[in-house]
């Protein structure tokens, strides 16, 4: 089965100017998921949807940062505008959401976001 | 709040085991999760704890106490291609709840 597509795969932009990440999901999956992965750091969760709703958004800056999951498929990630503290890799992740035992969320190839 | 703490960095020669350990301090605590990342790869799902014990999938197998509020993942048989970032990730709440990862572990295989 195809895997989480991510595009582009590498983003260069200046500080305050905008960016928008795409996700697509592997087919069938209820949960969708946004990290940002800053360099020698773990994921971090910016916003997790369930079908097209969002069940958290806490970790988001929400004064820059925005996402949509439309008809609970693809994903856009928006920055507006961005600052040099956004430079990350940016990971898009899906998974059943079904409630299943480990939930195991399988990650795309990521955006590496560059801000100068 | 969170924390998870696990070394940041372990080296070990071909054919030897290692363990990498995970202690985490959180609210609602539901299971552990490891993931492997490899340079400039994705992360991709090692294991899953939600109950005490040990689980093993092929060379790799892990463990949690939750009384004690520790993990680890245990590598046998290591090869070149293990080389990569472990994370720890704790999930908070339900089987739906968020993960909370740690700051990885680099894993250095020598020949």
């Amino acid at each position: 089965e195809a895997g989480v597509a991510q595009s582009p795969r590498y983003k260069i932009i200046e500080k305050r100017q905008s960016v928008a990440f795409w996700c697509n999901p592997i087919s069938g999956h209820a949960t969708l998921y946004w990290y940002q992965q800053i360099l020698g750091q773990g994921p971090k969760l910016l916003i997790q949807f369930q079908n097209n709703g969002v069940v958290d958004d806490s970790q988001l800056p929400k004064d820059r940062f925005s996402a949509e999951r439309l008809k609970g498929v693809d994903s856009t990630l928006k920055i507006q505008p961005a600052k040099l503290e956004d430079s990350a890799v940016y990971l898009c992740a899906s998974s059943l959401g079904t409630g299943g035992e480990n939930n195991e969320q399988f990650f795309g190839p990521g955006t590496r976001l560059t801000v100068l | 709040g969170q924390s998870l703490e696990q070394p940041s960095e372990v080296t070990a020669v071909e054919g030897a085991i290692v363990q990498i350990n995970c202690t985490y301090q959180t609210s609602g605590f539901y299971g552990l999760s490891w993931y492997q990342q490899h340079d400039g790869g994705a992360p991709t799902f090692l294991s899953y704890n939600a109950l005490d014990g040990l689980e093993e999938t092929g060379r790799f197998s892990s463990f949690l106490s939750r009384s004690d509020s520790y993990g680890y993942l245990l590598l046998q048989e290591l090869q070149m291609k293990d080389s990569a970032s472990y994370f720890c990730a704790v999930r908070r709440g339900s089987t739906l709840g968020r993960l909370y990862f740690g700051r990885g572990t680099q894993l250095t295989v020598w020949p």
